[in-house]
């Protein structure tokens, strides 16, 4: 298997766009979570997925962050508008249980200027 | 809640030398612990894990035990090497609850010297 893919790898945007971040789980892995990675808050678990499902969005910062997933082998997360304390890493992540291992894909760079 | 909290680094070794990095949890159920490791760029990886009380996980030189009367799960290595130098996360899953939160701790960087 691939692993999880993520895309873009980095993003560069303008304060005020939209920006939307893409991740592809292991084919097989019924959840997905998305984490945001800064030098002063650490990872923060954003939302999760259980099967295509939303489960837990408490930690989406605010309403212009969302978070979708239409289908087992695809999410998306979008910032509509972004601002410049959005810039972080965003991870992707995904498992085949609740107490299974995590694989997190290799993360997008976001700055927003 | 559940939390986690690791000793804050960076922690500055120099090669071959002795490896510990502490990490204390609190959780409501019966959790399973983690060590992840993430070098420079990438994601996180799991380093290793432990679903029991007294388990040990252990992977390319390091351990970790799952100390329920401690509610820790200290990581070890005997002897680092600079290919070491990464951020090591503890973690911890918890099935019971009303609500699953996997919850990470802050990290902690290790740097080895030459």
């Amino acid at each position: 298997d691939a692993g999880v893919i993520q895309s873009p790898r980095h993003e560069v945007t303008e304060m005020g766009q939209e920006v939307t971040l893409r991740c592809k789980p292991i084919s097989g892995h019924d959840y997905l979570f998305w984490y945001r990675q800064t030098m002063m808050r650490g990872l923060e678990l954003l939302i999760y997925f259980n099967n295509n499902v939303p489960i837990d969005d408490s930690g989406m910062p605010e309403d212009r962050f969302s978070a979708k997933m239409p289908n087992a082998s695809f999410s998306t997360l979008k910032i509509q508008p972004s601002e410049p304390r959005d810039s972080a890493v965003y991870f992707c992540a995904s498992s085949s249980g609740l107490q299974e291992t995590q694989y997190f894909g290799p993360g997008t760079r976001l700055l927003v200027l | 809640g559940n939390s986690v909290t690791q000793m804050e680094g960076p922690v500055t070794l120099s090669e071959e030398a002795f490896l510990t990095i502490n990490c204390t949890y609190t959780a409501t159920g019966y959790p399973s612990l983690f060590w992840y490791v993430q070098y420079p760029g990438e994601g996180l990886q799991l380093l290793l894990k432990a679903t029991k009380a007294d388990d040990k996980g252990s992977n390319k030189g390091f351990e970790a035990t799952y100390r329920k009367e401690t509610t820790s799960f200290h990581l070890e290595k005997g002897s680092v090497q600079v290919s070491d130098s990464a951020v090591y996360f503890c973690a911890l899953s918890d099935r019971t609850g009303g609500s699953y939160i996997p919850t990470f701790g802050r990290g902690t960087s290790l740097i080895v010297h030459p």
